[in-house]
């Protein structure tokens, strides 16, 4: 069983405050993930770490932005919450082994942004 | 551009097999995942082929053709719990990280 975790698991806010979505996973795994889907949508990556001080965008652009400071945690960050917003985030950490890799799922957060 | 299809929605029948088909073309491939995802819920990783050919996980096999941008996920002995949606999606990318995700297949397992 995956050890990814993110809170919190639903959040309701206001249009204007800065938000920030947590993740972390206890397995040492170097690449990270954040995911964007909306209810019958499809995912969308919005952000990865390789590593430690690594991030990049995805190929959704997103308002948001990420840090990974420490291997086990990348939080991500929302300035101003607006209501197009609203959406299900998705993080994942993945563990490569001979170019394989296998990825593991944190349970989401549904964001609501009235 | 990229782009990933896949059949929207499949029906079978608990104890059978069945063929979930992805067909992609994007601007380079590294490697193809298939994901399970049940309403609602997180995904949850099957696969990830990089090499052409079967790979036989359990119940679940992963295919791949390169040369076709092609892969299929094929799942024996359905059981019930087994109804969820299947997401296929293609890392591609030289030199920075760009995952494509198709629409997903829903598959319902009937009686």
């Amino acid at each position: 069983e995956a050890d990814i975790y993110q809170t919190p698991r639903y959040l309701v806010i206001g249009t204007g405050k800065k938000i920030t979505l947590e993740c972390s996973q206890t397995m040492g795994h170097d690449k990270m993930y954040w995911y964007q889907q909306d209810p019958g949508m499809e995912l969308h990556l919005i952000h990865y770490s390789y590593g430690v001080n690594s991030t990049e965008k995805g190929d959704l652009s997103s308002e948001s932005t990420v840090s990974r400071i420490r291997t086990e945690h990348f939080p991500l960050t929302l300035e101003s919450a607006r209501p197009s917003h609203t959406s299900q985030y998705l993080c994942a950490s993945g563990r490569v082994r001979k170019r394989k890799e296998t990825q593991y799922f944190g349970p989401g957060t549904r964001l609501l942004v009235l | 551009g990229q782009n990933i299809d896949q059949p929207t929605e499949m029906t079978a029948t608990e104890g059978a097999i069945v063929q979930i088909n992805c067909t992609y073309q994007t601007s380079g491939f590294n490697g193809l995942f298939w994901y399970q995802q049940h309403a609602g819920e997180a995904p949850t990783f099957l696969s990830y082929n990089v090499l052409d050919g079967l790979e036989e996980k359990g119940r679940f096999s992963s295919f791949l053709s390169r040369s076709k941008g092609y892969s299929y996920l094929l799942l024996k002995e359905l059981q019930m719990k087994d109804s969820a949606s299947y997401l296929c999606a293609v890392y591609s990318g030289a030199g920075s990280y760009q995952l494509t995700f198709g629409k997903g297949t829903k598959l319902s397992v009937i009686p």
